[in-house]
């Protein structure tokens, strides 16, 4: 089974918008972490946002968040007020504890920021 | 700041010919590791490595082999080259906890080539 699914292959939203892309996840350890990384075209992977499976709140960082909810093994990046800059593919990746620390990631999702 | 290096960012090879990724580090990480990434998968782990001197095999290993003789230093070769390992390499680095933002730094990539 896959670890982390993202089914969004595709987005579009417009400038000054909300958007959230959506992530599910599959583990039987308690203890995980939930990451968001942004890959621009230039091709660098660039760190955005962490949630702890302890963590009691949702993850801020700016303009982003991330919608956790443990039960349903969802963790949702929300990018509010969405710039052109945004436009990018986004990974969720997750780590489980004792597994060297392996990320396992998403298929992504390509973000488009429509003016 | 230099972070996370790889050498060579592009690279053609012919099939059948062999060559060596290199990605070092600055960061005094203890985890290291190799993915590639195609179009629709994500990222997906090769090898990775929890220390000086050990390696050990991801979810895609098979045509690649791994060294880390030095703590900084993770290579990643290709014996006899094959079209279908035409892909984008991302070396990547971690300190060793399992709690907290323990997220990766990234190479910036390597696109390489097989023709």
């Amino acid at each position: 089974a896959q670890k982390i699914t993202q089914t969004q292959p595709g987005m579009f939203v417009q400038e000054k918008e909300a958007v959230t892309l959506d992530c599910t996840y599959d583990t039987s350890d308690p203890s995980y972490g939930l990451f968001w990384y942004k890959q621009p075209s230039s091709g660098e992977m660039i760190f955005l946002i962490y949630q702890g499976s302890y963590d009691q709140q949702n993850a801020t960082e700016g303009r982003y968040s991330l919608n956790f909810q443990k039960a349903r093994k969802s963790a949702n990046l929300v990018i509010s007020a969405s710039q052109l800059g945004d436009s990018a593919m986004y990974f969720c990746a997750m780590r489980e504890r004792g597994t060297g620390n392996q990320f396992y990631f998403g298929t992504g999702t390509s973000l488009t920021v429509i003016p | 700041n230099a972070g996370v290096t790889q050498t060579p960012k592009f690279r053609v090879l012919k099939t059948g010919q062999s060559m060596t990724l290199l990605c070092a580090q600055d960061m005094n990480h203890e985890y290291m590791y190799w993915y590639r990434q195609d179009p629709g998968m994500g990222l997906r782990l090769i090898h990775y490595s929890v220390g000086e001197g050990t390696t050990a095999k991801g979810e895609v290993p098979d045509g690649y082999n791994v060294s880390r003789l030095k703590k900084q230093n993770f290579l990643l070769g290709l014996e006899s080259a094959a079209p279908s390992q035409t892909s984008v390499y991302f070396c990547a680095s971690s300190y060793s906890g399992t709690g907290g933002n323990y997220g990766y730094t990234f190479g910036s990539g390597t696109r390489l080539t097989v023709v």
